[in-house]
């Protein structure tokens, strides 16, 4: 597609749940970033992947977050046991290069919303 | 390691006034720089870019200039619209070693008619 797809767009679970988001970069694009927003908070980095390399997983606040990223292609972003802290949109971005001059193209995010 | 400082919100202005959202850096080498924004319910935009020192971004009206001397990258606008109400966020990607954006806090503007 032209730009980032996310999805769901809107995802509400219930605490203890596991959710899987869905991320479709910008094809050719080799690096994939998830980022989280929460309500009123700047963006949190979380994961980072580029081309065949061991991702980046610096970010990622605990072991029930997890990521994959198939094929140097799409991305799942997992998070197991939800907790009510976990709400927030996440956004996953893609990029051409590796040096950083072209920046990152992020999608629409995912709202995940734990009750 | 690196980091972005931009102004805490919120902007508030009349339609036509003059925008200045101030964004500081701090990075090893040269990184290039980048404004986005992000409208009420959407994702990031990518709004402009400077790549090296002294490289001017504009798009849509906006404008920001790559500053080294004072490591800055100020956005600025010179006549606002209701329409550009919006959070915006300074950020930074660092040439060599590892590529992940450090992001500014954003800051978020709201116009009035």
């Amino acid at each position: 597609g032209a730009g980032v797809s996310q999805s769901p767009s809107n995802k509400v679970t219930e605490k203890g749940k596991d959710v899987e988001l869905r991320c479709d970069p910008i094809s050719g694009h080799t690096a994939l970033y998830w980022y989280r927003q929460s309500l009123g908070q700047g963006l949190e980095f979380l994961i980072y992947f580029q081309g065949n390399s061991a991702p980046d997983k610096s970010g990622l606040p605990s072991d029930r977050f997890s990521a994959e990223r198939t094929g140097g292609s799409v991305s799942t972003l997992t998070i197991q046991r939800t907790q009510q802290e976990d709400s927030a949109v996440y956004l996953c971005g893609s990029s051409t290069n590796t040096h950083g001059t072209a920046g990152a193209f992020f999608g629409q995010g995912t709202r995940l919303t734990v009750v | 390691g690196n980091s972005v400082t931009q102004m805490e919100g919120p902007v508030t202005l009349s339609e036509e006034a003059f925008l200045t959202i101030n964004c500081t850096y701090t990075a090893t080498g040269y990184p290039s720089l980048f404004w986005y924004v992000q409208y009420p319910g959407e994702g990031l935009q990518l709004l402009l870019k400077a790549t090296k020192a002294d490289d001017k971004g504009s798009n849509k009206g906006f404008e920001a200039t790559y500053r080294k001397e004072t490591t800055s990258f100020h956005l600025e606008k010179g006549s606002v619209q209701v329409s550009d109400s919006a959070v915006y966020f300074c950020a930074l990607f660092q040439s060599g070693g590892s590529y992940i954006p450090t992001f500014g806090r954003g800051t978020s503007l709201i116009v009035h008619p």
